[in-house]
């Protein structure tokens, strides 16, 4: 079965304390994206992978930060959560590019709050 | 830069009517995308819309893009409460290898009630 799948699903966590958030998808996509989404903003790109080793920031990068040493996994990382990172977070997944109007991959999301 | 209006932001309506969900966006692009969210839930793909003047149904919802106006309509038709979720348009901007990034609206809360 398809799928892109994230974790933690939920966390709480504390100002300062690095966290990471995994993404990990099994249909060899080389396309991978974070979004965070917040009420009344809809969802926001956060990062954005072309393929391994290949990253490029998306709308609001301030705070992350994001790997792809392998196809299949892209986590996001937190060096130093802050309270306005409260958010819920999405991993998605492409074959192609997405101007090129394919299937995006979502993960179920995943539910942070920094206290 | 790309921004995507939708509106209305909140429908409640009432089982058996019709409405249209409005997304209009800021640049020039034919790739579209239509998504069902339900409440602390993942996005469910609905439709992706590749031209102008394409259009697309499934079930209750049509979907249409005119990309000389920059606007999609999601159509309902004869609501049902199952419909009751929010829904989000999102359109593919950039359209080049190092701009790649999908834009989304703010999204609709769709109520449906008896």
């Amino acid at each position: 079965e398809a799928q892109v799948t994230q974790n933690p699903r939920y966390l709480i966590t504390v100002t300062g304390k690095k966290l990471t958030v995994t993404c990990s998808q099994n249909m060899n996509h080389e396309y991978m994206s974070w979004y965070r989404q917040d009420p009344g903003l809809g969802l926001r790109q956060i990062y954005y992978s072309m393929n391994v080793e290949v990253t490029d920031k998306g709308d609001v990068p301030e705070g992350y930060k994001v790997s792809r040493k392998e196809k299949r996994n892209f986590p996001l990382i937190l060096e130093s959560p802050s309270p306005n990172q409260t958010s819920l977070y999405f991993c998605a997944s492409s074959f192609l590019p997405l101007y090129s109007g394919n299937t995006i991959y979502f993960g179920e999301g995943s539910w942070l709050t920094v206290v | 830069e790309l921004k995507v209006e939708q509106n209305p932001l909140f429908l409640s309506m009432q089982e058996g009517k019709n409405y249209t969900i409005y997304c209009n966006y800021s640049t020039t692009s034919d790739r579209l995308y239509w998504y069902r969210q339900d409440p602390g839930k993942s996005l469910e793909s609905l439709f992706v819309l590749l031209s102008n003047g394409a259009v697309k149904q499934e079930g209750r919802l049509m979907a249409s893009l005119d990309t000389k106006a920059r606007l999609s309509t999601l159509h309902i038709t004869a609501a049902v409460h199952d419909l009751s979720a929010t829904y989000f348009c999102a359109v593919a901007g950039g359209g080049s290898y190092n701009t790649d990034k999908l834009i989304f609206g703010t999204g609709t809360r769709l109520q449906v009630f008896p």
